[in-house]
């Protein structure tokens, strides 16, 4: 079973468009991540949920808003779609007791033309 | 914010050979991880560091937390094909768990 699974894995749209991601962990994790990776394989952290509270929000614009049903699911829906928001975008999960080691899912490939 | 200084930023080795990089920070770090990143997948726990001076190993891997808690190092032993990848550095900014990433190492091994 795959512990965090990302949906879809690849994600091609036009600018403009509208569009989600959705992640999920059978880890039984408290907390979940969303973070980007841009050409050049830098990681930085977008969003961070503990129990479906909001606990990370970097400097991300607000035509990304994350969604967590439950402490099981993080959904990251992307609104106005830009060329800048090609990238590959990563879920993670961590529990409360050990926050710094974080699994990762196996990525969105997100394509805007 | 923290920032981690990865070196060198890319290798190509012979299968057989080591492998060392290191990660440098201008601020303490109180842990310190290592991940490996395959193509076309997420990145994937190596080996994580809680004290200073602590050395630690996972199989043919061994990690260290520097004395001065602002650097880090990675050795690979007798590289294998399968160790192709790009190695990263991380570490939690402010002590939270908002990781900070280095820029990562690409790792190419020539059978």
């Amino acid at each position: 079973d795959t512990a965090v699974s990302q949906t879809p894995k690849y994600l091609v749209t036009q600018m403009g468009n509208d569009k989600s991601i959705k992640c999920e962990q059978n880890l039984g994790h408290d907390t979940m991540y969303w973070y980007k990776q841009d050409s050049k394989k830098f990681l930085k952290i977008m969003f961070s949920y503990n129990n479906k509270e909001l606990i990370i929000n970097e400097t991300v614009p607000n035509r990304f808003s994350p969604k967590s049903p439950d402490k099981a699911h993080l959904n990251l829906h992307i609104n106005s779609l830009e060329l800048g928001d090609s990238a590959v975008y990563f879920c993670a999960s961590s529990q409360g007791y050990a926050k710094n080691i974080q699994y990762f899912g196996a990525g969105t490939r997100l394509s805007v033309l | 914010g923290q920032q981690l200084n990865q070196s060198p930023q890319s290798m190509f080795i012979q299968e057989g050979e080591d492998v060392s990089m290191n990660c440098t920070s201008s601020s303490i770090f109180n842990t310190w991880l290592w991940y490996k990143q395959d193509p076309g997948e997420g990145p994937v726990l190596l080996i994580a560091l809680y004290k200073a001076g602590e050395l630690t190993s996972n199989g043919r891997l061994t990690a260290q937390f520097g004395i001065t808690r602002k650097d880090s190092f990675l050795n690979i032993s007798a590289s294998i094909p399968s160790d192709v990848g790009i190695y990263f550095c991380a570490g939690p900014q402010g002590g939270s768990e908002k990781l900070v990433f280095g820029k990562g190492m690409k790792l190419t091994v020539n059978p």
